[in-house]
């Protein structure tokens, strides 16, 4: 079963705007998410994580917010640019354990 | 500092064949792990090793198999390929939870299977 989910395939926002990439989870034991930027062919490249301690965490232009009652996080990127089209993916973890947990991704254009 | 590496890049296998992926972590990196990517299934967990151990193992089928050796680098064998088996086969490494828990990937082998 799919325990990380990104419900939007895909999000299409202007330059210069806010993007928001939303994430679910099912798993109350996660306590580690992270999100990854992907290009096709590619692996993917880590953008940020929060732990299930915190409810955001900055770097740069990326922000990403946990609401652990509502199982739910997001990614905002200010200001989107160009260069941040591609899929984003969504993952959690357990702790020992680093094996991931994907959500099926969201593919974020951004128009000039 | 170098990342993640997998070889090969590309390989296409014929059904039934058996087949070995290899990673070399980044340097440091105590743990591994593996993940499948298709088009259907999104990105799947296979395996993690952390110091020569299988740490846990996701819902594959025994055909995949996995490794780590004393200096981390690993390897992954998929044996009787089937089809099915045609993904992106990606290596993530890692230190120790204690450190931190950023998990780096590297670029991936892509396999066909025909």
């Amino acid at each position: 079963d799919q325990q990380v989910k990104q419900n939007s395939p895909s999000l299409s926002v202007q330059e210069g705007r806010i993007s928001i990439l939303n994430c679910d989870y099912t798993n109350s034991m996660f306590d580690y998410f992270l999100w990854y930027k992907k290009y096709p062919a590619e692996g993917p490249t880590f953008l940020i994580s929060i732990s299930s301690i915190k409810d955001k965490n900055e770097d740069g232009r990326f922000t990403v917010f946990l609401n652990k009652s509502a199982k739910h996080l997001s990614l905002h990127i200010v200001p989107s640019q160009p260069g941040d089209s591609a899929v984003y993916f969504c993952a959690a973890s357990r702790m020992p354990s680093h094996a991931l947990n994907f959500g099926k991704g969201t593919s974020l254009l951004v128009t000039p | 500092k170098a990342g993640v590496t997998q070889t090969p890049r590309y390989l296409i296998k014929t059904r039934g064949q058996q087949v070995t992926l290899s990673c070399s972590p980044i340097s440091g990196h105590r743990s591994v792990s593996w993940y499948q990517q298709t088009p259907g299934q999104g990105l799947q967990f296979l395996f993690e090793y952390f110091s020569e151990t299988q740490r846990n193992k996701g819902n594959f089928p025994g055909r995949f198999s996995g490794r780590q050796f004393s200096n981390s680098r690993s390897e992954m064998n998929v044996s009787t390929l089937e089809l099915g088996d045609s993904a992106l086969y990606l290596c993530a490494s890692s230190q120790d939870r204690a450190s931190g828990n950023t998990i780096y990937f590297g670029e991936g082998s892509w396999l066909t299977v025909v």
